[in-house]
């Protein structure tokens, strides 16, 4: 059974703060995924990786950085917490494979809100 | 910039009836189609995926694919209460080989079955 696992999930920090989120998959995924997910917004991609040490951008990336030190880990990291960071984040994994454009499924974890007061 | 549009809802159906669940896509080169239900406070999981066009089904479920007008919907017959959720349409954008595997989703669309 795939099991993606994040740190925390309730999280309360204060503005300015530095925050680190983590995620674990047990699947050996290639990739993994940051999202946040606000009311009316939907699932925002913040960061990805598709390999150790490799990321790429998502669509809303400012503000936010990522490690992938490990295949199993990915950490997001808020440099300096907002207000408008106030959410629920979601990390997700899959397996690569291109060919003739499928995509494996992604897995989530169970989220973590994060409150910046 | 590539969207995906899904109407928010709610959708409110009754008890042993169909939900229909509509999702548009910009990207005339999506491949991919899936559809990920989400229950309030938890996780997204999927249930259905489609690549081809025409229909696929799973069980209660029914997904259908129209690249030439880039929609992709989701049938859900004999709908229960337990199908209330939010329903979320999730496009892998036609971006080529690449190392990785970039995957637009929509607002979602919120599904109440009525007992």
């Amino acid at each position: 059974d795939v099991k993606v696992t994040q740190s925390s999930r309730y999280l309360v920090k204060r503005t300015g703060e530095k925050v680190f989120l983590e995620c674990v998959q047990d699947m050996d995924h290639e990739n993994m995924f940051w999202y946040r997910q606000d009311p009316g917004l939907g699932l925002r991609l913040i960061y990805f990786s598709y390999d150790v040490k490799m990321k790429e951008k998502g669509d809303i990336p400012e503000g936010y950085s990522v490690s992938r030190e490990k295949k199993e880990r990915f950490s997001l990291i808020l440099e300096s917490a907002s207000t408008n960071q106030t959410s629920m984040y979601l990390c997700a994994s899959s397996f690569y494979m291109w060919l003739g454009g499928i995509s494996y499924e992604q897995y989530f974890g169970p989220g973590t809100r994060l409150t910046v007061t | 910039q590539k969207e995906v549009e899904q109407n928010s809802g709610p959708l409110s159906v009754p008890e042993g009836a169909i939900a229909s669940l509509n999702c548009t896509y910009s990207d005339r080169g999506s491949q991919s189609f899936f559809w990920y239900r989400q229950y309030s406070g938890k996780s997204p999981e999927l249930i259905m995926f489609i690549y081809s066009n025409g229909d696929k089904e799973d069980g209660r479920f029914t997904a259908q694919l129209n690249k030439a007008s880039q929609y992709v919907s989701l049938l859900i017959r004999d709908s229960q209460p337990s199908d209330s959720a939010t329903y979320l349409c999730a496009v892998k954008v036609g971006i080529g080989k690449t190392s990785y595997d970039k995957v637009i989703f929509g607002p979602g669309t919120s599904l109440s079955v009525i007992p």
